[in-house]
């Protein structure tokens, strides 16, 4: 077990509504990332926070947007839900920006089923 | 950019058989590979990575890899399977090119057979 906690474990929300999930980082890490998870497939990577700066985006639309706080903990909102992003939602923290074969320490994932 | 392919989505073997998962990557740029380790409804755990040091990487629970740069390849083994082994396996790549995020594979499912 990682020290990384999400929430909620579970939503479900319908076409058009927003929503907002929540990630507490690793006692020590300053950089989250978040990826999306869809069913069968590997997580892929929406975009990364470094000291409440984004630091790099996937090829995910201006609708997925991000916060960090100043106790590193984060927030990954998500406008106008489409029914294709119902995903599991990962969140992972490591430390600075060292070398990049950090290891990235993942959380235990968001399901979000959009109706 | 840099990708990874995972050959198999899934893969099944005995109990106390080899496991073998295989995993190609590209990259314009040296690597660093991952291998994480899926249990359901659960997140994703580090069983080993390559960071340019030795190129047989011992990780968690008796699983090494091998990296093999004119194969591109960066395969899982582990020399006898137990049932708690049974879980979704991933490969991904990271590169100085990238804003330090992981490229994940596709996955393999690995069953155990008793």
């Amino acid at each position: 077990e990682t020290g990384v906690t999400q929430s909620p474990t579970h939503l479900i929300k319908t076409r058009g509504q927003q929503v907002t999930l929540r990630c507490s980082s690793q006692s020590g890490h300053n950089t989250v990332s978040w990826y999306q998870q869809a069913l069968g497939q590997g997580p892929q990577f929406i975009f990364q926070y470094y000291r409440e700066e984004e630091n790099g985006r996937g090829n995910f639309p201006p609708r997925f947007s991000g916060l960090q706080f100043p106790n590193y903990s984060s927030e990954l909102n998500v406008n106008a839900l489409e029914l294709d992003d119902s995903a599991l939602y990962l969140c992972a923290t490591h430390a600075g920006q060292g070398g990049f074969g950090e290891t990235q320490y993942f959380g235990p994932g968001t399901r979000l089923l959009v109706l | 950019a840099q990708s990874v392919t995972q050959l198999g989505s899934h893969v099944s073997v005995s109990e106390g058989a080899l496991v073998l998962l295989r995993c190609n990557y590209s990259s314009s740029v040296p690597p660093y590979l991952f291998w994480y380790v899926q249990y359901p409804n659960q997140g994703l755990q580090l069983l080993l990575k390559y960071t340019s040091a030795a190129t047989l990487v011992k990780g968690i629970n008796g699983f090494e890899a091998e990296f093999k740069k004119s194969e591109t390849s960066f395969h899982l083994t582990k020399p006898s399977a137990h049932m708690s082994d049974a879980a979704e396996y991933f490969c991904a790549v990271s590169d100085s090119g990238s804003a330090r995020q992981l490229t994940f594979g596709s996955g393999t499912q690995l069953t155990v057979l008793p």
